[in-house]
């Protein structure tokens, strides 16, 4: 499978756990993208890399959350003393830069109790 | 910024009809206009997108028509089946696309009858 691979798919934790979530783009694609998607809604944009260099980070990005990515290539988001407000879809695209076609990963679904 | 606005929100059509669903955006500098369709716990996958240069662009049954001067966009099915039932969003991107993160609409859940 050459597309955007999200790993895990799904995670319950508690609440004030720090959880990791890794994403691996289509392999020549230097841009990736953190979306959030909560049920009933659309992605809502969380943050972006160009290669390895983080351009841009969403209000809805709190302190709480950080993501990576150390080498240009896989990606980590992580969340801090989860709170239950943190339940949703985690998911992340990548695109070519000069081409604006995003693909999108299978999403983490997280589940905070 | 950008914002996109998406309706209806739910559309039930019977197999064979044809279905639309519209959006607007409020960013003139938007240039690129894609729709994603998204099933059930599954990734959103694009479907058919447009450049701010056409007016519409046509691919099978799916076309999508862009008025610049009103702006607003609209995904047209045509010949529905019941595969196409999921839900469809909209997206454009914000700060008018120099960086091609996407502003996504609410989402159109679409309900095909056989």
């Amino acid at each position: 499978d050459t597309g955007v691979s999200q790993d895990p798919r799904h995670k319950i934790t508690k609440r004030g756990q720090n959880v990791t979530f890794r994403c691996d783009p289509i392999s020549e694609h230097n841009r990736l993208y953190w979306y959030r998607q909560t049920l009933g809604q659309g992605p809502e944009f969380l943050t972006y890399f160009q290669n390895e260099a983080q351009l841009e980070k969403s209000r809805l990005l709190s302190d709480r959350f950080s993501a990576e990515r150390p080498k240009g290539s896989f990606s980590t988001l992580e969340i801090q003393r989860t709170e239950q407000g943190d339940s949703a879809m985690y998911l992340c695209a990548s695109s070519l830069q000069g081409q604006e076609t995003q693909y999108f990963g299978p999403g983490t679904r997280l589940l905070v109790l | 910024g950008e914002n996109v606005e998406q309706h209806p929100s739910t559309l039930s059509v019977q197999e064979g009809d044809s279905a639309v669903i519209k959006c607007t955006y409020s960013d003139s500098a938007s240039n690129y206009f894609p729709w994603y369709k998204q099933e059930l716990g599954k990734r959103p996958q694009l479907i058919i997108d447009i450049r701010s240069n056409v007016g519409e662009k046509k691919d099978q049954r799916i076309a999508v028509t862009l008025n610049k001067t009103a702006k607003h966009f609209s995904l047209h099915i045509t010949e529905t089946q019941p595969e196409d039932s999921a839900v469809y969003f909209c997206a454009a991107p914000k700060d008018g696309g120099a960086t091609n993160k996407l502003i996504f609409g609410t989402g159109t859940l679409l309900a095909v009858q056989p």
